[in-house]
């Protein structure tokens, strides 16, 4: 089963504006990750915020990681129409047998 | 550095064949992945390794084999095709610092298997 999900899982902006992804996942975590795919390309890692960490910020990107609630957001600032592509959180369970288990993804659209 | 690279890119099999996908990594990374990409399913992890000679089941492993003879190389076979192993597969690498669980992952560029 998917440990992680990603809500919306497609949106759609106008370039200028800011988009906003939300992962959500089941069990204890040492860290979450966020990661970029392009269409028929391999995933690109963007940004890695450990379980003892809140916040963190890369660039456009600021990440937020709130484990009482089992959740992190990815938020894009300015977007541009080059950040068209998939979105996916990817978790290291503590306690699972095997390692990272990815969302769905959230599929972004950028209008220029 | 060439990152990681995966071969082939494209391949299509008849159900019953067998076929070797090829993950290759010049990073010095200790941990491998393999994983299949389905639409609306996002990545699930086939099988893994640990290092040299190790290898772990991971979330979907049947029908699957694996071996790491080679640091730098990390194989993922199918015995027998079957269309449900229809997909995109990629092939991933993390360096893992002594203490730490596991790190950024590096992914390659896939490859499209189709299985008629």
């Amino acid at each position: 089963s998917q440990q992680g999900e990603e809500d919306p899982q497609a949106l759609s902006i106008q370039e200028g504006e800011n988009a906003t992804m939300n992962c959500s996942y089941k069990t204890s975590i040492n860290n979450l990750q966020w990661y970029r795919q392009n269409s028929g390309r391999g995933l690109v890692h963007l940004i890695l915020i450990r379980s003892n960490e809140r916040e963190k910020h890369s660039g456009r990107l600021r990440v937020t990681l709130d484990t009482s609630k089992k959740s992190s957001s990815l938020l894009i600032t300015a977007s541009r129409a080059a950040d068209t592509a998939s979105y996916f959180c990817a978790t290291d369970p503590s306690k699972a047998p095997y390692k990272y288990i990815f969302g769905t993804g959230t599929r972004l659209k950028v209008l220029a | 550095n060439a990152g990681v690279t995966q071969t082939p890119k494209f391949r299509v099999l008849k159900t019953g064949q067998s076929m070797t996908l090829l993950c290759a990594q010049d990073m010095n990374h200790e941990y491998m992945y393999w994983y299949r990409q389905d639409p609306g399913m996002g990545l699930r992890l086939i099988h893994y390794s640990v290092g040299e000679g190790t290898t772990a089941k991971g979330e979907v492993p049947d029908g699957y084999n694996v071996s790491r003879l080679k640091k730098q190389n990390f194989l993922l076979g199918l015995e027998s095709a079957a269309p449900s192993q229809t997909s995109v597969y990629f092939c991933a690498s993390s360096y893992s610092l002594v203490g730490e669980v596991t790190d950024t992952q590096y992914f390659g560029p896939g490859t499209r298997l189709t299985v008629l």
